[in-house]
């Protein structure tokens, strides 16, 4: 079956500019993240959604960043007044979602943001 | 605090001897292991994972990595490697440290080459 989706695969824009990146998470998968990874590091924890809510955004750096997940399926990151700084890949990943800290997360490629 | 570390940066094997990559994590209470694995311009790919139960779980592709609660340690190993094993390998954590918390805590990664 699709696996998790994520477009565009690439994103180049200008320091000031407002971004949206959009995850397709797996068909009947609940729970959906978002992940940032930086040159050399892992994956960081940026939000989780469980259906259409935010279950815990305490990832977020800060209020330029914000997610959402209107149906409960597609979700998309909105990043206001980019910064050279947020230049990342980020990741999107979905589980079933029973709520329980054991569900394997599934991920997506990826999109690689460079803000200039 | 949860965290996870993984010592090496980097392995070199020569193909068809045994693989060890390192892991150890920092966690209050039973912590839910996970390691994936990442190809080059690619999501992180789900190898295995640790919940509860025997201590050695077996993975895709021949994988498989040994929980050590004393050592706080989870290990991924394999017994013959493969040129095509070449790649960037996370460990990851979760738990029920913080109250509705799903999110994953990975480390820094380790880059394994195999070398022909």
């Amino acid at each position: 079956g699709a696996g998790v989706s994520q477009t565009p695969s690439n994103k180049v824009t200008e320091k000031g500019k407002y971004v949206e990146l959009r995850c397709d998470p797996i068909s009947g998968h609940t729970a959906l993240y978002w992940y940032r990874q930086s040159l050399g590091q892992g994956p960081e924890f940026l939000i989780y959604f469980q259906g259409t809510g935010a279950a815990d955004d305490s990832g977020l750096p800060n209020d330029r960043f914000f997610a959402v997940r209107p149906e409960g399926s597609v979700s998309t990151l909105k990043i206001q007044r980019t910064e050279r700084g947020d230049s990342a890949v980020y990741l999107c990943a979905s589980s079933l979602g029973s709520g329980l800290n054991t569900d394997t997360q599934y991920f997506g490629p990826g999109t690689r943001l460079t803000v200039l | 605090a949860q965290s996870v570390a993984q010592p090496e940066d980097q392995v070199n094997v020569a193909e068809g001897n045994p693989l060890t990559v390192k892991c150890t994590y920092s966690v209050s209470g039973n912590p839910y292991l996970f390691w994936y694995v990442q190809y080059p311009n690619r999501g992180l790919q789900f190898l295995l994972k640790y919940i509860t139960g025997d201590n050695l779980v077996k993975g895709s592709y021949g994988f498989e990595a040994e929980f050590n609660k004393s050592q706080t340690s989870f290990h991924l190993k394999k017994p013959s490697a493969l040129v095509s094993d070449s790649a960037l390998y996370f460990c990851a954590v979760s738990s029920l440290e913080r109250a509705g918390a799903n999110n994953l805590f990975f480390g820094t990664g380790t880059r394994l080459t195999v070398i022909p």
